[in-house]
């Protein structure tokens, strides 16, 4: 069964900073990876996903992520931090075509950020 | 704009009752799904509707039900069968039935048992 490891609970990093965040996951084939982010009391909005090809993953505001086969993992990454990336960051992975239903998350990692 | 609506955002429930939350898209997506949410924990899928008039029991389906009688509408009831309802639940859709998981989220709704 597939499953899915964020070891950082919180990270506060400053303005303009850079940031990682961390993703490892379990899965026998190769995953469907996703990254989410939700501001407080809202929805989740999809940040990139990675399926095939490339291993470094474009998404919307300025984030990237990469997939590496050999650590399984899939960490987020942002050159520069901004205030309005606070929030709470979720890591998921796909058990491949089988839809939603097979979508597991990572418990998630809240992210601070200091002027 | 479409999207995802759901209502309402903040409910109070004494124990022993069923309360139903509300779950609406206008993005003509065939599935849909329902979260739940609780500090620390990832999200844990209830309920999931690939195609109208049929429905999936989740990983923690024990204490809810949901109907899918529109493709646009997907509520869902918290029983008194529920016995720790007190979360955020929240409502996905996706456009294809069979993807890997590109969801989309409707805000929340804060569920509180007094």
């Amino acid at each position: 069964a597939q499953s899915v490891t964020q070891p950082d609970i919180h990270i506060t990093v400053s303005e303009g900073a850079s940031l990682e965040l961390r993703c490892n996951y379990s899965y026998g084939a190769t995953p469907y990876l996703f990254w989410y982010v939700q501001s407080p009391g809202q929805g989740l909005q999809l940040l990139l996903k990675y399926f095939s090809g490339d291993t470094l993953v474009q998404g919307i505001k300025g984030f990237e992520a990469e997939f590496k086969r050999s650590q399984s993992s899939f960490n987020l990454r942002k050159p520069s931090v901004h205030w309005s990336d606070a929030a709470e960051y979720f890591c998921a992975v796909g058990a491949g075509r089988t839809g939603a239903n097979n979508l597991f998350f990572g418990t998630g990692t809240r992210l601070t950020v200091i002027p | 704009d479409g999207g995802i609506t759901q209502s309402p955002k903040y409910l109070f429930r004494k124990e022993g009752q069923n309360v139903t939350l509300s779950c609406e898209q206008n993005l003509n997506h065939d599935a849909m799904y329902w979260y739940r949410q609780d500090p620390g924990q990832g999200l844990r899928l209830i309920y999931y509707s690939q195609i109208v008039n049929d429905f999936q029991k989740g990983d923690i389906a024990e204490g809810y039900s949901v109907s899918r009688e529109k493709k646009e509408s997907f509520p869902l009831t918290v029983t008194s069968a529920q016995k720790n309802p007190t979360a955020f639940y929240l409502c996905a859709s996706s456009r294809d039935p069979a993807a890997p998981g590109e969801l989309f989220f409707g805000e929340g709704s804060r569920l509180t048992v007094l």
